[in-house]
């Protein structure tokens, strides 16, 4: 089946560490985008690829830090820069170029601190 | 700068009943509009979109939207509640003005559907 498979399910940081979410579809999609997940705030923009080697920062990129070395890759660094990192994060894929086709969305990863 | 609302933090509703679920958007140019629903710890599932066309569009598991450009809402209806409906709802808009990538979400409706 093709889809959007994020890993690991669940993550912990320490401080001063960096982490690194994955996430690899299969979907042969162009496009790959990364959210934040908090409650009751709904999805924010983390970074956006519209091609391989290629991307653009969202609303909230500071604190993370992104590759697209392969179409089916776009791992997500968590550094340490990033205060409060806790929160659920989603990553996403879309047929690239148009804007009327939806997102197709992985099941997450959910980041605390120790 | 395009943005999206969803009024009502939470929606109750009895099963059986016609369901409802709000979102008006603001764009500077046509607005392209989705509603996508989250169950617990899962990703977005994609119910439907308004591109253009048709006002009233029908999506997944029974779920319709009605397009009201003069009111700027996109809200998502279905006749029959089903308790499977429980589930949080996303509305989210890209501004086709703005020669943007970006899709913006509102905050979320969690529907709460009782037997």
């Amino acid at each position: 089946d093709g889809g959007i498979t994020q890993s690991p399910k669940y993550l912990f940081r320490k401080e001063g560490q960096n982490v690194t979410l994955s996430c690899e579809q299969n979907l042969n999609h162009d496009a790959m985008y990364w959210y934040r997940q908090d409650p009751g705030q709904g999805l924010r923009l983390i970074y956006y690829s519209q091609i391989v080697n290629d991307f653009q920062k969202g609303d909230i990129a500071e604190g993370y830090s992104v590759s697209r070395e392969k179409k089916e890759s776009f791992p997500l660094t968590v550094t340490s820069a990033q205060k409060n990192p806790t929160a659920f994060y989603l990553c996403a894929s879309s047929i690239g170029g148009g804007h009327t086709e939806p997102q197709h969305f992985g099941d997450g990863t959910r980041l605390s601190i120790l | 700068a395009q943005s999206v609302a969803q009024p009502e933090d939470q929606v109750n509703v009895a099963e059986g009943n016609p369901l409802t679920v709000k979102c008006t958007y603001s764009v500077s140019g046509n607005p392209y509009l989705f509603w996508y629903v989250q169950y617990p710890n899962r990703g977005l599932q994609f119910l439907l979109k308004y591109i253009t066309g048709d006002n009233l569009v029908k999506g997944s598991y029974g779920f319709e939207a009605e397009f009201n450009k003069s009111q700027t809402s996109f809200h998502l209806k279905k006749p029959s509640a089903l308790v499977s409906d429980s589930a949080l709802y996303f509305c989210a808009v890209r501004d086709t003005g703005a020669g943007s990538y970006q899709l913006t979400f509102g905050k979320g409706t969690k529907l709460s559907v009782i037997p």
